[in-house]
């Protein structure tokens, strides 16, 4: 059963204080893994597919990097808004294209 | 581009009641999802449709849960009756497939009381 697990499930940083999350995953044949930004009150937002172990991908303080087993997102500098909830999904190729989603990390950056 | 409509945006029951939520993808978005997200957790699939067609239903409650796709665009989830658990986030999502994975709408808050 494909499975997604994230950590910590909440984060406090003081703005400028790089850290990273983490997305453990458990899936048969990864098409595809996905995160996501979901601000309260609102839907999750797009922000990277990853395909294949090695592969990275950067967007303004944002760097997701992907293994065999794990993906972080490494938020770099951080700044007050970029508070959020941050969702990590699988999809894999046993299934019909769902993606499988874990429980989020909650990101708080203090000025 | 448009994004993918929902309505409402609240919706307060009490248990036993029934309530149906609308969806309007982006057009030309074969996929469409709807997904509950429970507070504090992640989203989880009730129904995928492709085009008109059910994909997977596998995790919707058909006791009380229903969904439908007309003309494969518009789209509405039933609940009837309603219960306490019921009470969450129902989003709906589109997609036209990899690598842009879905987009969301913003979603229904049902609270059931």
């Amino acid at each position: 059963e494909d499975q997604v697990t994230q950590s910590p499930e909440a984060l406090r940083l003081q703005e400028g204080e790089s850290s990273s999350l983490n997305c453990s995953y458990t899936v048969s044949g990864l098409r595809g893994l996905f995160w996501y930004r979901q601000d309260p009150g609102k839907g999750p937002e797009f922000l990277f597919t990853l395909y294949s172990a090695g592969e990275e991908k950067e967007k303004e303080r944002l760097k997701a990097t992907l293994t065999k087993k794990e993906s972080f997102l490494h938020i770099t500098a951080p700044k007050p808004e970029d508070s959020a909830t941050y969702l990590c999904a699988v999809q894999g190729s046993s299934n019909t294209g769902k993606l499988i989603f874990g429980q989020g990390t909650t990101l708080q950056v203090k000025p | 581009e448009a994004g993918v409509a929902q309505s409402p945006r609240y919706k307060i029951i009490e248990k036993r009641q029934s309530v149906a939520f609308w969806c309007n993808p982006i057009s030309g978005h074969a996929t469409l999802y709807w997904y509950q997200q429970i507070l504090g957790q992640g989203p989880k699939l009730l129904i995928q449709f492709q085009n008109n067609g059910v994909v997977d239903d596998s995790q919707l409650p058909k006791d009380r849960f229903s969904a439908e796709r007309l003309k494969g665009v518009d789209s509405t989830l039933k609940i009837q009756p309603a219960k306490l658990e019921d009470s969450a986030v129902y989003l709906c999502a589109s997609s036209s497939g990899l690598p842009y994975g879905y987009t969301f709408g913003s979603g229904t808050r049902l609270t059931v009381v």
